[in-house]
């Protein structure tokens, strides 16, 4: 079946440590998107990649980093830099970036740190 | 700047009546309009799109939306509400002036009493 993955689905961790958030696709789609959703505000574009090797910031990407190295991956680190990580993270991906192409999204990975 | 407004955080509505969630967009060319729905601690389904031409789209489970030009609306509506509709809602803009990228409404959280 094809879909995208996120692990794991509840992820807890201490103040102060970086934890990274894993995304795979195997869609075969080139974009992929990290949003953040927090009650109340709907999503929050983190960051987004058009093609391997390539990525830009979203809106808040501030205290986030990511990586695609892979087609089919789109890790997401949390750094210890972001104010207020807890929060519900959503992967997303896409045949290209652009308009008229509609996003997939994963099955989310909520994180709670403490 | 380009928004994206649900003004009703939560609906509930009897099972079987009709429903209709509001979603006004600020853009100042034609958008692409989504409906995503997310049940409780997972990832966002679309449930439709416009993209252009007929402004009645039906989509997945039942659901329709109109996109009205001179409103700048997009209201996702359904005639018979089912105990499983119980869900959030999102409405998302997709614009060529922003790269593409999807902007999210704030969500409306939709209850269906028995």
């Amino acid at each position: 079946d094809g879909g995208i993955t996120q692990s794991p689905k509840y992820l807890f961790r201490k103040e102060g440590q970086n934890v990274t958030l894993s995304c795979e696709q195997n869609l075969n789609h080139d974009a992929m998107y990290w949003y953040r959703q927090d009650p109340g505000q709907g999503l929050r574009l983190i960051y987004y990649s058009q093609i391997v090797n390539d990525f830009q910031k979203g809106d808040i990407a501030e205290g986030y980093s990511v990586s695609r190295e892979k087609k089919e991956s789109f890790p997401l680190t949390v750094t210890s830099a972001q104010k207020n990580p807890t929060a519900f993270y959503l992967c997303a991906s896409s045949p290209r970036q652009g308009t008229s192409y509609e996003q997939y999204f994963g099955p989310g990975t909520r994180l709670t740190v403490t | 700047a380009q928004s994206v407004t649900q003004p009703d955080i939560h609906i509930t509505v009897s099972e079987g009546a009709s429903l209709e969630l509001r979603c006004n967009y600020s853009y100042g060319a034609t958008p692409y309009l989504f409906w995503y729905v997310q049940s409780p601690g997972q990832g966002l389904q679309l449930l439709l799109k416009y993209f252009s031409g007929d402004t009645l789209v039906q989509g997945i489970k039942g659901f329709e939306a109109e996109f009205k030009r001179s409103q700048s609306s997009f209201n996702l509506r359904k005639p018979s509400v089912h105990w499983s509709d119980a869900a959030e809602y999102f409405c998302a803009v997709e614009g060529s002036w922003w790269g593409g990228k999807l902007i999210f409404g704030q969500g409306t959280e939709l209850s269906v009493k028995p």
